[in-house]
Parts: structure tokens; sequence; C-alpha cells
């Protein structure tokens, strides 16, 4: 069966470390991934897109790879503040154009000061 | 800035009422989603569109319709609530290109009493 799977439902890191989270996938082929970031009560905020061909991509201090051979992605936020603390969720494109995403469940990121 | 908003922030109703859930994106998106997120099982994808007057079912449609008269609007109906419908409503569009992400309202936290 199809399933998104993140790290782990909650992740502590010390301010000014660069956390890392994963998001493994199972009987997908996305040509894209999609990572956003939610905090609680809003809705998911969209931070970046990396096609299958891209093997990374950046945003200022935002880092996603992408291994189609792995079936993962890694999500690094290098020098954490305590702003970064939300819930992170990474999601796929279900049928291979870039039009239907589904979601993982996401990982709550606490940076502590 | 694309703008999602969603007509209710908090809402309570009762076991078997009709409920609407009103949703209007201004930047002329040609996508909609409807999703339910409840903890421990992430977004779950309720009904999405692709164009005015067309709907599709997502994986967890029962006791759901929904309506698409105007390109902007995309109304989520529960034609008879149940306590189970209790959740946080997200409405999302896209451009249809992934590049951009969807964009999320901020959701209706809906209680079926």
């Amino acid at each position: 069966s199809q399933k998104i799977e993140q790290n782990s439902e909650a992740l502590n890191i010390q301010e000014g470390k660069t956390a890392t989270l994963t998001c493994n996938y199972t009987n997908y082929s996305p040509a894209y991934l999609q990572w956003y970031r939610q905090d609680p009560g809003r809705g998911p905020v969209f931070l970046l897109l990396i096609r299958e061909n891209e093997k990374e991509k950046r945003k200022e201090r935002l880092k996603v790879t992408f291994d189609t051979t792995l079936k993962q992605s890694l999500f690094h936020i290098t020098a954490s503040q305590p702003a970064d603390s939300a819930t992170y969720l990474c999601a796929l494109d279900e049928e291979n154009y870039g039009q239907n995403f589904v979601f993982g469940p996401g990982t709550r990121l606490s940076v502590l000061p | 800035d694309v703008k999602v908003t969603q007509s209710s922030r908090y809402l309570v109703k009762r076991t078997g009422e009709k409920v609407f859930l009103e949703c209007v994106q201004d930047m002329d998106h040609e996508n909609m989603f409807w999703y339910r997120q409840d903890p421990g099982l992430g977004l779950r994808l309720i009904y999405f569109s692709y164009d005015v007057k067309m709907k599709e079912k997502g994986d967890i449609p029962e006791g759901y319709s929904v309506s698409r008269e105007k390109k902007e609007r995309f109304s989520l109906i529960l034609e008879s609530a149940s306590t189970n419908q209790t959740s946080m409503y997200l409405c999302a569009s896209s451009p249809g290109s992934p590049n951009y992400g969807y964009t999320f309202g901020s959701g209706t936290r809906l209680t079926v009493v």
C-alpha cells in the first residue's frame, strides 16, 4: 500500500543547530515533492518544491534533498531559531503531473533557546 | 499575495444539521481542495475540483458534498452533521503548477454536539 512517513512525531533541538527532518515514501513515484510549514491552529504554508531530477534545493536557511532511489527527502534548517518551531509537512504528487499532492503526517519541531 | 478565505474560524453545530463551509480564493486559481485534519491522522482529502462545476471525490468523501458554481468559490456541505465530523477543515487552492504549492485558508474548527 502507499505510505508517507516522516521521521518522528516530534523533534527537539537546541537553537543554532541544524534540524534535519525526514520524509520517506512507499509505492509512489513522485515527479515533485513539496515541504510546508504549519503553525498551531493555522493552515500549512508552502516553503519549497523539489523535482525528481534535482538532487538539492536551497532557500535561505532551508535545504531540501530528494533521493528517488532511497525514496526519501531530507529537509534541513540551518542555524535554527525558536521562531522555526512548527510542524513541517512533506507532500508528493500522487499522479506524477503536479496537480494533486498527498501529505505526510508531519514532524513537530521545537527549537529550544 | 494569494488569499484563501474561509468563512468561519470556529463553528458549533448540532447533530443532524446541514452545515455549509465556504471558501473563497482571490487569485484565479484553477484547483481547489477540501481537507480535514485530525490529530494522528494528518491531512485527509475530502473533495477537490479542477474547474467550475467539476468535482472529484478524495479519500474520505462519505457524508460530504461540494459545490463549485464560480471559479473563486468552493463550498463544502455536511448533509447531516455527525459527531465524528468534528474536526479542523482546511480549504486550499493552487494554480495547477506545482511550483507555487497549495495556498491554504486558516481553517474552520467545527464542533458537532
